[in-house]
């Protein structure tokens, strides 16, 4: 199957400039999440969606990130105004839940912000 | 809340090493684990998982078991190789229905030199 597609996969622009990035998770995966990933940790959830709507956004930074998954498939990650902390790898990933239980995420190859 | 505890690195093993990555969990209930891996330049790829107590999860070598009684899910392998040099990141997902979202650790580097 094929897997989790992002674009860009780099991108550097300056402070204060607008960025967005795309997602297209496995055909068939209701779920989809954007992490962010800083250099030197481990990814942390922004947002969680299922199917079109939201399931959790309580870590996206409102004032300036913002999400959406229309018709329950692609999705996409906006930036607006960008910071100099912003810099980061960003994620998509989908996933299959068997019984109850979470079988899995895949991820894609993510998306690398350079803020200058 | 949620949280994973892995073991600084980074970590540098010769070829053919025996290796222990350790990882512990605080979460209530039982929740799923996992390990992944990230290849340089590559994304995250599930490595292995485990879903109730005492499971052994394993693929390519690696192998991890579910502790509850000491909450840990330690990685190990035999016979480390070249190829296996990556990041490796513990990552937890709470019980209940509709909780998928997943909790990492910081990541541990590994490095193995022939």
């Amino acid at each position: 199957e094929a897997g989790v597609a992002q674009s860009p996969r780099y991108k550097i622009i300056e402070k204060r400039q607008s960025v967005a990035f795309w997602c297209n998770p496995i055909s068939g995966h209701a779920t989809l999440y954007w992490y962010q990933q800083i250099l030197g940790q481990g990814p942390k959830l922004l947002i969680q969606f299922q199917n079109n709507g939201v399931v959790d956004d309580s870590q996206l930074p409102k004032d300036r990130f913002s999400a959406e998954r229309l018709k329950g498939v692609d999705s996409t990650l906006k930036i607006q105004p960008a910071k100099l902390e912003d810099s980061a790898v960003y994620l998509c990933a989908s996933s299959s839940i068997r019984g109850r239980v979470l079988d899995g995420y895949t991820f894609g190859s993510g998306t690398r912000l350079t803020v200058v | 809340g949620n949280s994973v505890t892995q073991m600084e690195g980074p970590v540098t093993l010769s070829e053919e090493a025996f290796l222990t990555i350790n990882c512990t969990y605080t979460a209530t209930g039982y929740p799923s684990l996992f390990w992944y891996v990230q290849y340089p330049g590559e994304g995250l790829q599930l490595l292995l998982k485990a879903t109730k107590a005492d499971d052994k999860g394993s693929n390519k070598g690696f192998e991890a078991t579910y502790r509850k009684e000491t909450t840990s899910f330690h990685l190990e392998k035999g016979s480390v190789q070249v190829s296996d040099s990556a990041v490796y990141f513990c990552a937890l997902s709470p019980s209940g229905a509709g909780s998928y979202q997943l909790t990492f650790g910081k990541g541990t580097k590994l490095s193995v030199i022939p």
